[in-house]
């Protein structure tokens, strides 16, 4: 089974502060994404990665960057955190379209509420 | 972008009924996926549609795809309690997916 690792459940953080987001997945995947999700809003893609150190912004890149060292971590920062931050974090993997039909396998989400 | 937007936003029904949720998309699609989300977990793939796809089924799922109304509808037979959960409908761009807001569902004993 693929599984995708989120580093922690809930986060309290003060704003202001800088905020790490892990994921790990263990598939082997060459694309990487992160989500935030929203009351009314659904997910809004924030940033993507199709390979080690590449990335690319999504709908609401603003006030968040990312980082891809390794193939299977993609961390996001949130480099000051705001309250207008405090959501729900989901990440997830896949393969690209042409070898698994861009099925996305996700973490269990970040439950970040900034202070 | 290519959003695929649910109807309807909530759905409550009883058990051994089925539910029916439908999506519509605005642009052409490679194809089209449905997840579930049960409350506060991440999202989990049910089952995908390619573009020149007319209808699937995995199970209890059986999803319909109309790419000349741009629309597509998912049907689960014999609703469990179990099933209670958001169903998100997402188009497939080339390496990102677009999802909708999502339909909640509740299934009652």
């Amino acid at each position: 089974d693929v599984k995708v690792t989120q580093s922690s459940r809930y986060l309290v953080k003060r704003t202001g502060e800088k905020v790490f987001l892990e994921c790990v997945q263990d598939m082997d995947h060459e694309n990487m994404f992160w989500y935030r999700q929203d009351p009314g809003l659904g997910l809004r893609l924030i940033y993507f990665s199709y390979d080690v150190k590449m990335k690319e912004k999504g709908d609401i890149p603003e006030g968040y960057s990312v980082s891809r060292e390794k193939k299977e971590r993609f961390s996001l920062i949130l480099e000051s955190a705001s309250t207008n931050q405090t959501s729900m974090y989901l990440c997830a993997s896949s393969q690209p379209t042409g070898k698994g039909g861009n099925i996305q396998y996700f973490g269990a989400g970040t439950r970040l509420s900034v202070l | 972008s290519q959003q695929g937007e649910e109807d309807p936003q909530a759905l409550s029904i009883q058990e051994g009924e089925n539910a029916t949720m439908n999506c519509s998309y605005k642009t052409s699609i490679n194809n089209l996926q449905w997840y579930r989300q049960n409350s506060g977990r991440g999202l989990v793939h049910l089952i995908l549609i390619r573009s020149n796809e007319r209808e699937k089924h995995s199970g209890r799922l059986r999803v319909t795809l109309d790419t000349s109304k741009k629309s597509s509808s998912l049907l689960i037979t014999a609703s469990r309690a179990a099933d209670t959960a958001s169903y998100f409908c997402a188009t497939s761009g080339y390496s990102t997916l677009t999802f909708g807001k999502g339909t909640m569902l509740l299934v009652s004993p």
